[in-house]
């Protein structure tokens, strides 16, 4: 079946680290987003690709880099330089375009800086 | 992307419908309106979407009104399971282009036994 997988499903983090969290996709999606959600809050956009070798940043990006080198993998690397990187972060991807077709979310990734 | 006004918090009695409100006065023409829900911890989930008129799938319906200002998702028959926060968002159509869509806070939608 297709879908989006992400990992790992949790992540412990040392203060300093960088950390990648993993997106893979078997969808044949164009497009890839990178949401960060904090307790009680709505989904923030860290990063947004719509093809392969282009990436946009979103409203939070900051702290955060990511590479989009194939089209099935859109990896996030949370920097040291993010200040408060614990949060619960969710990959989506979708056809690039039409506005038939809305977001497929992976499981997530529940990142702890310890 | 329209924005959206959802109310924070909902309770149905199991069994019972439950209608799910969403507000998005400044829609344009080619913005469908999209549902999702997120069950806690999880990522979220795909319900059903729609332009103009109203649509139906196994899980729910979408009633959207005649000025596209606002709809509501329907879900006849509320189980336990449906306990969740629900999102609405709005989306353009169209061919080419990223679209940048904001999920808000959602209804935090709670069935009651």
């Amino acid at each position: 079946d297709g879908g989006i997988t992400q990992s790992p499903k949790y992540l412990f983090r040392k203060e300093g680290q960088n950390v990648t969290l993993s997106c893979e996709q078997n969808l044949n999606h164009d497009a890839m987003y990178w949401y960060r959600q904090d307790p009680g809050q709505g989904l923030r956009l860290i990063y947004y690709s719509q093809i392969v070798n282009d990436f946009q940043k979103g409203d939070i990006a900051e702290g955060y880099s990511v590479s989009r080198e194939k089209k099935e993998s859109f990896p996030l690397t949370v920097t040291s330089a993010q200040k408060n990187p614990t949060a619960f972060y969710l990959c989506a991807s979708s056809i690039s375009g039409d506005g038939n077709y809305g977001y497929t979310f992976g499981s997530g990734t529940r990142l702890t800086v310890v | 992307d329209a924005k959206t006004t959802q109310p924070p918090s909902m309770d149905c009695a199991e069994g019972r419908a439950a209608n799910l409100p969403c507000n998005h006065s400044t829609i344009s023409g080619n913005e469908y309106v999209y549902w999702y829900r997120q069950i806690h911890s999880q990522g979220p989930q795909y319900i059903i979407h729609g332009l103009k008129n109203n649509e139906t799938n196994e899980m729910a319906s979408l009633i959207i009104t005649e000025d596209r200002k606002s709809s509501t998702l329907i879900l006849p028959h509320a189980t336990l399971r449906d306990t969740a926060v629900y999102y609405c968002i709005v989306r353009v159509a169209g061919s080419g282009g990223y679209q940048k869509v904001t999920f808000g806070t959602g209804t935090k939608l709670q069935v009651i036994p």
